[in-house]
């Protein structure tokens, strides 16, 4: 059964610094990993999708990488905003499983001015 | 990208009451939908695969007769949370697979409140 967990489950960090989110899962048989933005009280939006062939994947002041093989993946923010305060999930569809997606516990993350 | 609606947002409801949550694909049909619990600080657990014009298929520790799921459109997914009781309290979302992208796309979610 795919586990996932994301270090730390929280963060704070002052406007403008670069942060790393971290995501683990245990099977490494993987179709592909998502990372997700959450608002309180909110549905969850996609920020970037990284296909099990891909490396990396790049939108604005995010990059997230995929390392299949030890089962990782990070979620880099470049000189982070208060705008960027949010729980960050990252999600594993694993091949055969009909489009299924396993969790990870989330970071709360907020950016301080 | 595709948009997913819930409806209600947020629902208070007496114990022992049923209530309809619905889940609709806007732009796109979607022969299958997911539906998520949510409690408070913690992540998505999935409860369901809803699939159009067969019975859905529940996860592993959910009461499919507690959680009705019908999903009779290839545009709409209800789930009725049936004799509700306080620690059905939950965030509920609904996702939707758009097929021409191969991508599930997440509702706004419903706030459940049984008193």
């Amino acid at each position: 059964k795919q586990e996932v967990t994301q270090i730390p489950a929280a963060l704070s960090v002052p406007e403008g610094e670069n942060l790393v989110l971290n995501c683990s899962f245990t099977d490494s048989a993987i179709y592909n990993l998502q990372w997700f933005r959450q608002d309180p009280g909110k549905g969850l939006t996609s920020l970037l999708l990284i296909q099990s062939s891909q490396r990396e994947q790049t939108s604005g002041r995010l990059n997230a990488s995929l390392d299949k093989s030890s089962g990782r993946s990070t979620l880099y923010i470049a000189a982070s905003q208060p705008g960027d305060s949010a729980t960050y999930l990252c999600a594993v569809r694993s091949p055969g499983t009909a489009s299924k997606l396993t969790f990870g516990t989330g970071t709360r993350l907020q950016v301080t001015l | 990208g595709a948009v997913v609606s819930q409806h209600p947002s947020w629902v208070i409801c007496k114990s022992g009451t049923s209530v309809k949550i619905e889940c609709r694909s806007l732009d796109f049909q979607a022969t299958t939908m997911f539906w998520y619990r949510q409690f408070p600080k913690q992540s998505l657990m999935l409860m369901a695969t809803s699939n159009e014009g067969s019975k859905a298929t529940y996860e592993q520790g959910v009461e499919k007769d507690k959680f009705l799921i019908n999903h009779a459109s290839l545009t709409l997914s209800t789930l009725t949370v049936t004799s509700a009781h306080p620690e059905d309290s939950s965030f509920y979302i609904c996702s939707a697979r758009d097929p021409r992208a191969d991508t599930q796309y997440f509702g706004p979610g419903t706030r459940l409140t049984v008193l």
